[in-house]
């Protein structure tokens, strides 16, 4: 696609319930990266990407939270056992490379936990 | 680890006047230092970016940006602002880690 599309658009869960939300980057770029946006603050970096491996994933806060990636494309974000302060918007964003290419934002997955 | 500081969380300004938005980061090493705007109910978008080369940088909209080794900051100003320029400006790094790492923002009011 020409840019990248990240689905769900909303998702409104169940605390405890698991989530997948997914992320899929422009063609090509070998770097992927996940935030965390919460209403008024700022992005929170969760994980990054380097085709299918995971260099950085120091952002993830805590063990409920995993993400993969395969085929050097899609990447799911998964979300096990949520809870009401996991109600964010997550953000996907990909370059082209690592280095100073830009990244692209996707719309976002807006997560409701009630 | 990296981090960014944006030290003004919001800015208030009237249309016309000029206006600074501050960025300050923590590594000394070789960044890539990059301005992103969020306009209201939309996705982040690229202002501008310094990789190497010239201190000063230009970017869309008339915004520009000066990379200062020496202080680690790397400053967003505009000489004359539009209403249109309401929005919430974020300034990242990406270190030797390729980690890209976002401040907490700055939401730059613009008055008429």
């Amino acid at each position: 696609g020409a840019g990248v599309s990240q689905s769900p658009s909303n998702k409104v869960t169940e605390k405890g319930k698991d989530v997948e939300l997914r992320c899929d980057p422009i063609s090509g770029h070998t770097a992927l990266y996940w935030y965390r946006q919460s209403l008024g603050q700022g992005l929170e970096f969760l994980i990054y990407f380097q085709g299918n491996s995971a260099p950085d994933k120091s952002g993830l806060p805590s063990d409920r939270f995993s993400a993969e990636r395969t085929g050097g494309s899609v990447s799911t974000l998964t979300i096990q056992r949520t809870q009401q302060e996991d109600s964010a918007v997550y953000l996907c964003a990909s370059s082209l490379t690592r280095e100073g290419a830009e990244a692209f934002f996707g719309q976002g997955t807006r997560l409701t936990v009630v | 680890a990296q981090s960014v500081t944006q030290l003004d969380s919001q800015v208030p300004v009237f249309e016309e006047a000029p206006v600074e938005l501050r960025c300050n980061y923590s590594s000394s090493v070789s960044v890539y230092l990059f301005w992103y705007v969020q306009y209201p109910n939309q996705g982040l978008q690229l202002l501008l970016k310094y990789l190497s080369g010239s201190t000063l940088v230009k970017g869309i909209n008339g915004f520009e940006a000066e990379f200062n080794k020496s202080q680690t900051s790397f400053h967003l100003r505009k000489p004359s602002v539009h209403i249109s320029d309401t929005a919430e400006y974020f300034c990242a790094v990406k270190d030797s880690s390729y980690t890209l790492i976002f401040g907490s923002g700055t939401r730059l009011l613009v008055r008429p």
